[in-house]
């Protein structure tokens, strides 16, 4: 079955720095494989989608890889504020369709 | 105005109950989601319905039950609940048929706890 892992539970990084999460997975390539941000209490919100065949994308402060080889994803947010502190998801998409797992999460905290 | 809603946002209640958890979204969306969130923070999919169709249903005990009276609105309704169903259960829509090529915009979140 396929399995998903994200880096670290936590990370703690320091404001303006380059915050990097990977997300790693086992098995199956991912059709496409999607980020989201989730504040306590509240739900996921869309961040970006990158497919199989690409290999960045870029939103903003925003930056998504993907390598199949690797079967990994880095997503990297650039010039951090602590307004980015949360949990960051990553999603994965296979099978058609039919399968769509979500990572465990990497807790982001940025210190001022 | 909430793009995705639920209700109630807060749910106590005995094992044995039977209970539901409503959903409306109005973003015109025709795919809409089910997740639960254990106290470990995992979010699994529980179902998806495209336009009132059942199309995702993964491996849920069969005492949880969706329903979509109109593509606009899923309830989930749980029977005879037990203290492994205290979760926080979120809604999510999509645009067309969904399934991870588009994004989800997630409700608020129903905390549901079983005493």
């Amino acid at each position: 079955s396929q399995k998903i892992e994200q880096n670290s539970e936590a990370l703690n990084i320091q404001e303006g720095k380059t915050a990097t999460l990977t997300c790693n997975y086992t098995n199956y390539s991912p059709a496409y494989l999607q980020w989201y941000r989730q504040d306590p209490g509240r739900g996921p919100v869309f961040l970006l989608l990158i497919r199989e065949n690409e290999k960045e994308k870029r939103k903003e402060r925003l930056k998504v890889t993907f390598d199949t080889t690797l079967k990994q994803s880095l997503f990297h947010i650039t010039a951090s504020q602590p307004a980015d502190s949360a949990t960051y998801l990553c999603a994965l998409v296979w099978n058609y369709g039919q399968n769509f797992v979500f990572g465990p999460g990497t807790r982001l905290s940025v210190l001022p | 105005d909430t793009a995705v809603s639920q209700t109630p946002k807060y749910l106590v209640t005995q094992m044995g109950n039977d209970k539901s958890i409503k959903c409306e979204q109005n973003l015109g969306h025709d795919t809409m989601y089910w997740y639960k969130q254990d106290s470990k923070k995992f979010l699994k999919i529980m179902f998806s319905y495209n336009n009132k169709e059942l199309i995702i249903n993964e491996t849920v005990p069969n005492r949880f039950s969706p329903k979509s009276p109109d593509k606009a609105h899923l309830n989930l309704h749980i029977n005879s609940l037990e203290l492994g169903d205290s979760a926080v259960y979120f809604c999510a829509s999509s645009q067309g048929r969904g399934l991870g090529g588009v994004e989800q915009f997630f409700g608020p979140g129903t905390r549901l706890t079983v005493l």
